[in-house]
């Protein structure tokens, strides 16, 4: 069981470079989002879905596209990579409104971006 | 909207003594309360939640956590610290859509 797995782990890019940071989740969640962190902002929300289909935006969802065509996968997209959006970004899965749910966050290990 | 502080940037503790790291929240109706640990270049691992119930929340590796409505605070406790414990700790409450808003995180240092 792997649990939610994000490639690529390191990335560098140049300004207006446009990129797609992968992440699938194994567990049949239905719920899945993207959350980038910065030094001393914690975590924050860029997009998520609530099931395949389904997508919304966060709190920082500018310069980001996401899709959710099956359960298994939610890729984040940069279209236009600036140096602000250099980053650790998060992918988490978590189960949906059902009797699963504990509220609990399940995430992957992290894609380091750097846009020079 | 929903929203967590932490106010420490970092807590130092000596190896065997009981830390404590704070968090206070604001959100309009009953809270979900959640604590997470980050290792270095490692993803957030769950640690304990609070839902309802007793305000004691007993989660993974020894930790606990105090509920207190009055005061909107969630602190993060453990009767006696291991260097092991030294990490991020990330509070964090969820919003009636079951996404997660975050505090900024406090760094735990844990010296022999």
């Amino acid at each position: 069981n792997a649990g939610v797995t994000q490639t690529p782990k390191f990335q560098v890019l140049k300004t207006g470079q446009s990129m797609t940071l992968q992440c699938a989740q194994d567990m049949n969640h239905e719920y899945m989002s993207w959350y980038r962190q910065d030094p001393g902002m914690g975590l924050r929300l860029i997009h998520y879905s609530v099931g395949a289909g389904i997508t919304d935006q966060g709190e920082v969802p500018n310069g980001y596209n996401v899709s959710r065509s099956t359960t298994e996968d939610f890729p984040l997209r940069l279209l236009s990579a600036a140096p602000s959006q250099t980053s650790v970004y998060f992918c988490a899965s978590s189960y949906g409104r059902d009797r699963l749910n504990t509220g609990e966050l399940f995430f992957g290990e992290g894609s380091r971006l750097t846009v020079l | 909207a929903q929203s967590v502080a932490q106010p420490e940037d970092q807590v130092n503790v000596a190896e065997g003594n009981p830390l404590t790291v704070k968090c206070t929240y604001s959100v309009s109706g009953n809270p979900y309360l959640f604590w997470y640990v980050q290792y270095p270049n490692r993803g957030l691992q769950f640690l304990l939640k609070y839902i309802t119930g007793d305000n004691l929340v007993k989660g993974s590796y020894g930790f606990e956590a105090e509920f207190n409505k009055s005061q909107t605070s969630f602190h993060l406790k453990k009767p006696s610290a291991l260097v092991s414990d030294s990490a991020l700790y990330f509070c964090a409450v969820r919003d009636t859509g079951n996404m997660l808003t975050f505090g900024g995180g406090t760094r735990l240092m844990v010296k022999p």
